[in-house]
């Protein structure tokens, strides 16, 4: 399969822990990069690689992956974190490919 | 720290051609990344175009392939999209975005540019 499958929507309790995850057969072979969009804005990369985090990016951001899923993990969620997030890995012909997106909900 | 700017005519009429541009600051397109376009039509997700390196290597989207064209000037430090024979399907914000590569096994978008809007209409 060339797809990367998102949760729609998630939703987690303010200073809670949340986990979006991304699945995909690509997965397997290669890593996923996250990106977190709020609305009318641009994505912005949060995670990349096996965990890391761009400069400026609290490091309540967390990245993981087990066979083909990658997880993307908020340890203390805030209100400002409520977005859209993205994965990102290859297709089976090796271009980039985007997951459908989950929408994250703070509570 | 890389800049990317996004250019371009923000209404195209059908059957016509999109033409952007995005102009690098900050750093040169003849570095080690790949340029990258995606687009993101009203209330939906991402969706990658394609992308060109310096030397003018290109990959393109094969969803969009046949419409596509992104080619690069290095003179003027900048890289383009043209895409055909558009539809209202077209429609969307358009982002231009940089690409480090670091294997074949890992990569990531880290500069992203704020993005355009362009609507095809008559």
């Amino acid at each position: 399969s060339s797809e990367l499958t998102q949760d729609p929507a998630v939703s987690v309790a303010l200073g809670q822990t949340v986990r979006i995850t991304c699945q995909g057969d690509s997965l397997r072979s290669y890593y996923a990069s996250w990106y977190q969009q709020k609305p009318g804005q641009a994505p912005v990369l949060v995670i990349y690689g096996k965990n890391n985090r761009p400069s400026g990016i609290p490091d309540r951001f967390s990245g993981s992956s087990s066979g083909n899923t990658a997880s993307l993990t908020i340890t203390g969620a805030q209100a400002e974190d409520e977005a859209d997030y993205y994965c990102n890995s290859r297709d089976s012909s090796g271009n980039p490919l985007f997951g459908g997106g989950t929408k994250l909900t703070v509570l | 720290q890389v800049q990317l700017q996004e250019s371009g005519p923000g209404l195209v009429k059908p059957s016509g051609t999109l033409s952007l541009t995005c102009a690098v600051s900050g750093g040169s397109i003849s570095s080690s990344n790949w340029w990258s376009w995606i687009r993101q039509p009203p209330g939906k997700g991402l969706e990658w175009i394609g992308e060109i390196y310096h030397s003018g290597s290109t990959n393109y989207n094969p969803s969009l392939k046949s419409r596509v064209t992104i080619s690069v000037d290095k003179s003027k430090n900048q890289f383009s999209l043209k895409l055909s024979s558009v539809t209202a399907a077209d429609t969307a914000v358009y982002y231009c975005a940089s690409k480090v590569v670091i294997s074949h096994y890992y990569y990531y978008m880290d500069v992203w540019g704020k993005g355009t809007t362009v609507t095809v209409s008559s």
